[in-house]
């Protein structure tokens, strides 16, 4: 068990770039989550995979943010046309089945400049 | 609408002592609860979880109390140690409604004095 992946660490861009981040799974797990955190708040949901197909997203997640996971492993989260409030902490999570605990990645955490 | 509260932003607790973590919840179709401990630079870390059916469960140092009539869950630490000093959130879902996320509260920093 390698646990969930993020990449990267850290991205800093400037207001208006787009940036993509990576997240690998635990291999066994077939749901797969994005969720954000800010300073001083709890993680905040994004998006839920099941397999290859978005069941479930955010209305946080505006036009701006697009999510994929092709072949169901891993998972990119995009961001166009970045914003200073988008500056925050990207978490990337997994589970087996339904009422499983998530296991999370070490995050990539966004300054947008 | 913050229908997972964290309401103490901080705690401190003596070594060896008893840590109580308190977490109250607003929605009664939540079934499933769970707390994660997270330290600086790092994701959060699953600590122990609680079935709605179930009003504790006990891994270790570390027990979870469902009150579902209060809408009330705490974590005991019981005794505390340095290594505890962390943020904690909890967590609850409600796998029934069809909706798939977890919703966090706000989290409540523990230090551990030695």
């Amino acid at each position: 068990d390698t646990g969930v992946s993020q990449n990267p660490r850290h991205k800093i861009t400037k207001r208006g770039q787009n940036v993509t981040f990576r997240c690998d799974p635990i291999s066994e797990h077939n749901r797969l989550y994005w969720y954000r955190q800010t300073l001083g708040q709890g993680p905040e949901f994004l998006t839920y995979f099941q397999n290859e197909a978005q069941l479930e997203k955010s209305r946080l997640l505006s036009d701006r943010f697009s999510a994929e996971r092709p072949k169901g492993s891993f998972s990119t989260l995009e961001i166009q046309r970045t914003e200073q409030g988008d500056s925050a902490m990207y978490l990337c999570a997994s589970s087996w089945v339904l009422d499983s605990p998530l296991h999370f990645g070490n995050g990539t955490r966004l300054t947008v400049t | 609408d913050q229908q997972v509260k964290q309401n103490s932003p901080s705690l401190s607790v003596q070594e060896g002592r008893i840590s109580i973590l308190n977490c109250d919840y607003t929605n009664s179709m939540f079934d499933y609860f769970l707390w994660y401990k997270k330290y600086p630079a790092e994701g959060p870390t699953f600590l122990i979880s609680i079935s709605s059916i179930k009003d504790k469960n006990e891994d270790g140092r570390f027990t979870v109390f469902l009150n579902k009539s209060a809408k009330h869950l705490s974590l005991h630490i019981v005794p505390s140690q340095p290594g505890d000093s962390a943020v904690y959130f909890c967590a609850a879902s409600d796998a029934t409604s069809g909706t798939y996320k977890y919703i966090f509260g706000t989290g409540t920093r523990l230090k551990v004095l030695a």
